[in-house]
Order: C-alpha cells, then sequence, then structure tokens
C-alpha cells in the first residue's frame, strides 16, 4: 500500500506571496491532519480533516487554512508569506478518528525569502 | 508551556551503549505514542501505548507509559548507528482530540 505523499518536497517563496501544498493520504484513510515543524517550536498541530470537515484547528492565525476533497484529498494554504512561516510543513493520515495513530508523509520543506 | 517535556534533547553515544528517553507530562493521556524522525523525511510511528504501566518492546527499544498515563520511557539497548535520528513522544488527550509532540530527543550513535 503507498504511502502518504506530498507535493511538492520543497519550495521557494518569497514574502508576500501565497503557497498551496498538496497531500494524498494513505488509500482508505479518510482523516488528515496537517503539522508545521521547526527547530525552535518542534511538531505543531495546524489543522484536522475528515470526511471533508475541519474536525480540529490549533492556534495558527488565519492565513493557514486547509480543505479536504471527496476522495480524502487534502491541500492547505498559506496567504501573505512571511519569514517566519519558513517550515517542514508535515501531513499524517489515519484510518478513523480519533486519529491517534497517525501516518506521516515526507513532508514540504517551504522556504521563505 | 511545552505539555508534552521530554528529556534529554540531545544524546550523543557510542555504538553497544544503553540510553533511555524520558517524556514526561502533569495531564493524563489516553494514549501515548512514539516515532522516529531521519533527516527530510517525516515521522515513523514506532509503537502506541494506551494502558497504564503498559510495556512493549520492539527488537532492542523497550516503551514504557507510567501508571497514571502521564509519562513515558523508551529504553534503547546496544545502540546501533542506524537508530540516529529525531525521537518524538507524542500524547492523545480526549479534550482538544489532537495529538500534542513533546520537542523531541536528537539521538546520535557513533560507530
Amino acid at each position: 500500500k503507498a504511502g502518504v505523499t506530498q507535493t511538492p518536497r520543497y519550495l521557494i517563496k518569497t514574502r508576500g506571496q501565497q503557497v498551496t501544498l498538496s497531500c494524498s493520504p494513505i488509500s482508505g484513510h479518510r482523516s488528515v491532519s496537517w503539522y508545521q515543524q521547526t527547530p525552535g517550536q518542534g511538531l505543531q498541530f495546524l489543522f484536522e480533516y475528515f470526511s471533508e470537515t475541519q474536525r480540529n484547528k490549533g492556534n495558527f492565525p488565519g492565513r493557514f487554512s486547509g480543505r479536504q476533497f471527496s476522495n480524502s484529498r487534502s491541500e492547505m494554504n498559506v496567504s501573505t508569506l512571511e519569514l517566519g512561516d519558513s517550515a517542514l510543513y508535515l501531513c499524517a493520515s489515519s484510518l478513523r478518528v480519533p486519529a491517534i495513530e497517525q501516518y506521516f508523509g515526507p513532508g514540504t520543506r517551504l522556504t521563505v525569502t | 508551556t511545552q505539555l508534552l517535556e521530554q528529556s534529554p534533547q540531545f544524546l550523543s553515544i557510542q555504538e553497544g551503549e544503553n540510553l533511555t528517553v524520558y517524556c514526561n507530562s502533569s495531564s493524563v493521556f489516553s494514549s501515548l505514542q512514539w516515532y522516529r524522525q531521519e533527516p527530510g523525511e517525516g515521522p515513523v510511528l514506532l509503537v502506541t501505548v494506551v494502558t497504564g504501566g503498559e510495556v512493549k518492546k520492539l527488537k532492542r527499544l523497550t516503551f514504557q507509559f507510567g501508571d497514571a498515563r502521564k509519562d513515558s520511557s523508551l529504553h534503547i539497548t546496544a545502540a546501533q548507528p542506524g537508530d540516529t535520528g529525531l525521537y518524538l513522544c507524542a500524547g492523545y488527550r480526549n479534550q482538544g482530540g489532537k495529538l500534542i509532540f513533546g520537542q523531541g530527543t536528537e539521538l546520535s550513535v557513533k560507530p
């Protein structure tokens, strides 16, 4: 069974731009969670989707948004990028909710210059 | 304030040594997971513990969940260079309904 895939793997953007990251969960998994990982803050929860509905949201500004499609694929969007948004963005899928056991993708490394 | 405190943050040891990583909290978790992450990759789930006092073994790795379900430990016997990586504990609380991660322990095992 294929694992969680994330595209793109690497991205360089300029301050003020916006970016969309994509995640395809493991086949059959309907829950998708997004995390931001930085050296200083570690893994911070962004949001979780299940059956196209946002179940939970972390403490991030409204510039961070996401959605899930009927095939469980998910996207997250960051608008008006700031330098501090540079991070590894990880997507994780889970077979059921609550999403206790999560399976992570390789992440998207976003660099904002 | 970090809900899950991991210690130590960094650990550099020689091949063959034993080590223990701790994950502590003042909160009760319904389950706790340990992940290992290598550079440039996402975390990989190693184990889930759900019962207070539970001990699980995975080859040379032993995981323990505290009786009160507030803490956990990961013990590695005879560490090998392939054990090098970032070890993360993550706890699930029914209140809030999300996984909370510790800051991680960066382990380096030198040949």
